[in-house]
């Protein structure tokens, strides 16, 4: 199956401050990433996702960058806000066709300090 | 749109017990997931369906745990007999059936198994 891995496990920055967050996956069949977020006690919810025939997508403070030769894909917030404390989750899209499998990373806490 | 619907929001079981957790998609919506999240584990698809056909069970931990899809509003995952590793957030989740689209999830079950 599809191996993902998150780094870093825990992120902590200050309020202002750009957050990178990178995962790699093994399916070079991949063609769908999305990145997800998760606040404490919520649900998950799609914050950004890119396709493989782009490269970079933003979204006002948030982007996604992907690199399919080296199969990874990474987030960037940048002017981080108290608000952007959460879990982070990448989840790479397996076996293409009708199904949309995710399969999703380990997760990054990010931790906002004022 | 009230988004995914999942009942109970809390459960709380002895050792034995048989559990069952339901869930309604959105209406529309084509594909239907079950997620089990732990610290431990992480957050672990379980199975999905598309138009009520289950596509891949291979996530279902062992035979205590089944899940059905009687029709297009309705799921279920039940547990029988339920154990104290069983304890987690189960989701539901759902999305249109196709390559980029996004899921939604449900606000959770969170189930603990004395």
């Amino acid at each position: 199956g599809e191996n993902v891995e998150q780094h870093p496990s825990t992120l902590s920055v200050q309020e202002g401050d750009s957050a990178v967050i990178k995962c790699t996956y093994s399916d070079s069949a991949s063609n769908y990433f999305p990145w997800y977020k998760q606040e404490l006690g919520k649900r998950p919810q799609l914050i950004i996702d890119i396709r493989s025939n782009v490269g970079e997508k933003k979204d006002q403070r948030i982007a996604v960058t992907l690199n399919k030769t080296a199969k990874h894909f990474s987030l960037h917030i940048t002017e981080t806000q108290p608000e952007d404390s959460a879990v982070y989750f990448c989840a790479p899209r397996t076996r293409p066709g009708t199904a949309s499998k995710l399969t999703f990373g380990t997760g990054t806490r990010l931790q906002v300090t004022l | 749109d009230a988004g995914v619907i999942q009942s109970p929001r809390h459960e709380v079981t002895e050792m034995g017990q048989e559990v069952t957790l339901r869930c309604k998609p959105i209406s529309g919506h084509n594909s239907l997931f079950w997620y089990r999240q732990t610290m431990m584990r992480g957050l672990e698809l379980l199975i999905y369906f598309n138009n009520n056909v289950p596509i891949d069970d291979s996530g279902m931990p062992e035979d205590r745990f089944s899940a059905k899809m009687p029709n297009a509003s309705f799921s279920t995952l039940k547990i029988q007999p339920s154990e104290p590793r069983d304890s987690a957030v189960y989701f539901c989740a759902s999305s249109s059936l196709g390559q980029y689209n996004e899921q939604f999830f449900g606000p959770g079950t969170r189930l603990t198994v004395l």
